[in-house]
């Protein structure tokens, strides 16, 4: 069955870099896209970026200058980094899977990042 | 960016009621909108996509519809179990963008 997995690290640091890990199961990443979404601390969901079947990236600008979305096909791994982390980084971060036609349609059960000094 | 604009933000209803989620598009996105379910420490649960398909496991009560550039997202019967924020996600342009959420509760 479809599964997505996050690792990463819970606290971090004010400037430091966030690396995120999915480990995605059941299916290929070069069949289906990932995405990411956060949920900021009291906040609703932002889609973060996707990185697609084709190996191509899109992003939220709102994050982009900071945001790197890559991945290795042959661990089935999705990995997420953000610099110049900041306190309002806080919160859950989400991969999901893009079915048909794009919509999440399996999720991950998150992980929480705390940023604090 | 488009926006989606959900009402109401919070609503209470009784069990058994018929509850109708609405989620409007700044533009047009044709049926490129899905619905999630998101309960505390839960991951969201997709619950309709292209506006008016039912998500596998999803019971029956639930249902998705399309006016225009308004998406609604209706419980027939409302249950206990349905308790919580319930997301639209427009995926027809980039950035994708979610709805502030309608929060659900029981009576």
């Amino acid at each position: 069955q479809v599964q997505l997995e996050e690792s990463g690290p819970g606290l971090m640091q004010p400037s430091e870099t966030l690396s995120l890990t999915c480990t995605v199961s059941g299916f290929s990443l070069t069949s289906n896209g990932v995405g990411w979404v956060r949920q900021p601390l009291g906040k609703g969901l932002v889609w973060m970026g996707t990185i697609w079947a084709g190996g191509s990236t899109n992003y939220n600008s709102a994050v982009q200058s900071r945001l790197s979305i890559s991945r290795d096909t042959s661990k089935s791994q999705v990995f997420l980094k953000m610099n110049s982390l900041q306190p309002e980084d806080t919160g859950t971060y989400y991969c999901a899977r893009h079915g048909w036609p794009y919509y999440f349609d399996y999720w991950g059960q998150g992980v929480m990042v705390t940023v604090s000094s | 960016d488009i926006q989606l604009t959900q009402s109401p933000s919070s609503m209470s209803a009784s069990l058994g009621d018929r509850v109708s989620l609405t989620c409007q598009s700044s533009q047009g996105i044709g049926n490129y909108l899905s619905w999630y379910q998101h309960k505390p420490g839960k991951p969201p649960k997709p619950m309709i996509y292209y506006a008016t398909n039912l998500a596998d496991g999803v019971p029956s009560r639930f249902s998705g519809s399309r006016s225009g550039s308004d998406y609604s997202l209706t419980i027939s019967s409302l249950e206990s179990e349905d308790t919580a924020i319930y997301y639209c996600l427009q995926y027809d342009e980039y950035p994708l963008t979610f709805g502030s959420g309608t929060k659900l509760e029981i009576k």
